[in-house]
This record gives structure tokens, sequence and C-alpha cells, in this order.
């Protein structure tokens, strides 16, 4: 019921796409979270979201937070090589304080 | 700014030696610390997490143990590691509250 359903798991885009990948729960999530992990690397922080509704942007990504608070997505406009990596969602569910993390969308970017 | 240090970044052990690894927080006090495991090409895994020195919380049962020695310290521990150990270990912090959590770099661990 908590965990986190993300799609695609994988994706494998020409240089220049638009790329758009998602995260669903059965449950109501408090906070939605995006993380890049490079290859033998940590993931990173891309983006937070703290509210229903809220739509923000870090230069070419863009993500949202659900209105039912049961969903997310980010998208990547005009993809290029170096957003190569693996998208993680990931959030506290509401009335619990561990976070949760979808299994990852895995992206290839083709020159 | 607030930086996170994890060591080693690779490791190779034999099966039945022990494992410490050693994970660090500067630019911030008393934060929570966790420890994931990853398989490869998978999610990941809570293992360990901290709220305070000397104070863990075990999320899965395993061969692993964790510990906080110091505020902004957290160990990773093994006395006999098993081939089913190996993978790719991730510290994190947050602050209290708990999101976002911030990763380290890693350690790659394999297990021969």
């Amino acid at each position: 019921g908590q965990q986190l359903n993300q799609s695609p798991q994988s994706m494998f885009i020409q240089e220049g796409e638009d790329v758009s990948m998602n995260c669903t729960s059965s449950s109501i999530f408090n906070t939605w979270l995006w993380y890049k992990q490079d290859p033998g690397e940590g993931p990173v922080l891309l983006i937070a979201l703290y509210k229903a509704g809220e739509l923000t942007s870090n230069g070419r990504l863009t993500a949202q937070f659900g209105i039912t608070r049961k969903d997310s997505f980010l998208n990547i406009s005009a993809s290029i090589p170096s957003d190569v990596g693996i998208y993680f969602c990931a959030g506290p569910p509401q009335n619990n304080n561990d976070m949760r993390f979808g299994a990852g969308t895995r992206l290839t970017v083709k020159p | 700014s607030q930086t996170i240090h994890q060591w080693p970044a690779t490791l190779v052990q034999p099966v039945g030696s022990p494992l410490s690894l050693e994970c660090t927080v500067e630019g911030t006090s008393n934060p929570n610390l966790y420890w994931y495991r990853q398989a490869a090409g998978r999610g990941l895994q809570l293992l360990f997490y901290s709220v305070g020195i000397g104070q863990i919380s075990s999320e899965v049962p395993q061969n692993l143990s964790a510990s906080r020695p110091q505020d902004r310290q957290f160990i990773l521990s093994s006395k006999k590691l098993l081939l089913s150990d190996s993978g790719f270990y991730l510290c994190a912090w947050s602050r209290q509250g708990r999101t976002p959590q911030h990763f380290g770099d890693g350690t790659r661990l394999s297990i021969l």
C-alpha cells in the first residue's frame, strides 16, 4: 500500500526528445522527491515537492505533485546525452516518516 | 554548505572477513543518518537509520550492524561478510523530519 510504482522502467530516446516519467501509490504522500543517479555515484536530489498541485522546474526538468497526493511526474525537455542515468521518485507516506523509493527509471539518450 | 563523505569508494573483501564503512557529514548538526544498499540495477533498500548518537534502528534482519559514535559519523560494519553482502552501499543524511535525504557517493563492495 505504501509502495511507489514508478514507470516506465526504462526509456531509450533520441537526443532532443522530451521525456516523461511518473510515480504512483495507493497511499497519500506528504512530499515527493525526484533524484537522479549517475553510474557509480549516489543519487542527487533534482526537485522536491511539498504541496499538492505544486509544479516546480529546475532548468529543463519539471515535476508536479499530483492533486490527489498519490502521484507525481517528472518531465525532461530537449534531452541531452548527460541526462543519461537512473531517475528515482521518493517520499514519505502520510502518517509515516519512513522514506519510500521507486524502483527507478533508467534513461538512455542516443546522440 | 553541507557535505557528506563516504569511504572507501570501492572495496573487495573475501568471504568471512570483517567490514567497516565510514560516513561523515559536515556543515550541519544533529542530522538523521541512513545506510542503504542498492543491488545492481535495483532500487534502494534502507538498512539502518539513526536520529542521534548511539541511536540505531534496523529496518531488515541481516549480517550487518551500524553504529553512530559521534554526531556526524555513521559506520556500517560486519564481523563476517557473506557473498550476499555484495552491493552498492549508500550513506545519506537529512535534517530532523527526514526529508529530503542527501546521499554520499557510495561504496562498491565486492565479496569474493
